[in-house]
């Protein structure tokens, strides 16, 4: 089965780093873009990034560049989304997937981040 | 704020076609196609229903249709069910964004 699958909720405070992680299974992981996208509590889905695992080329969205870094190790099929110093604000729901035909075609469970 | 603009509700009765709009512009509908997905609760995992413009995934209902004219898509839902209760987004990709996707605003959609 085609699936992704991330780590598990999150409650941090401020100031503090986190990295949260996203393992594909069942697909070559290594051929599919994998993309970050944020849901804010009561708000709408906003698209961070993709990474493709096979180079690690990562391209960010202008509004999260320089505000949290993606990675990948393609060793273990598994995606990593990272930030340094976390802010009240980034509390939310955030979503890997797979870019497979032009969309997000199979989507990770969601993992809760609390700040 | 997004660059794809949807409204933010809609609404229909059991049976009904709902159409929700998606407003872009020539740097990503003009040029790019666009995807639908759906939200059915709060906290849920989104779901891919259209892509490409029309094309429907697998399992995905022939109930769902997508379209895409100029610098707008539209999905509509015919014969409207309660499960159909749920947050739409469009996606395109947009050539200003460092040429990556963005969301629509979302539209609600709820069932009479």
């Amino acid at each position: 089965e085609v699936q992704v699958e991330q780590s598990g909720a999150e409650v941090k405070k401020p100031g503090e780093s986190l990295k949260i992680s996203c393992k594909g299974s069942g697909f070559r992981f290594s051929s599919y873009w994998i993309g970050w996208v944020r849901q804010v509590p009561g708000k709408g889905l906003e698209w961070m990034g993709i990474i493709f695992p096979a180079d690690s080329d990562t391209k960010y969205s202008p509004s999260f560049q320089g505000q949290v870094t993606m990675s990948v190790d393609k060793s273990i099929d598994t995606a990593y989304l990272q930030w340094s110093s976390l802010k009240a604000s980034d509390t939310a729901m955030y979503f890997c997937a797979r870019r497979g035909g032009g969309a997000f075609d199979v989507w990770g469970q969601g993992t809760t981040v609390s700040v | 704020q997004s660059v794809l603009t949807q409204p933010p509700s809609a609404s229909g009765t059991p049976g009904q076609r709902v159409t929700i709009s998606c407003s872009g512009s020539s740097s990503n509908i003009g040029t790019n196609t666009v995807n639908w997905y759906q939200l059915q609760l709060p906290g849920a995992v989104p779901k891919l229903l259209i892509y490409g413009n029309d094309q429907r995934p697998s399992g995905v209902p022939d109930r769902f249709s997508g379209s895409k004219s100029g610098t707008s898509a539209s999905l509509a839902i015919s014969g409207l069910q309660s499960e159909d209760e749920a947050d739409y987004f469009c996606e395109a990709w947009d050539d200003s964004l460092n040429g990556l996707c963005a969301f629509g605003t979302g539209t609600r959609v709820s069932v009479l």
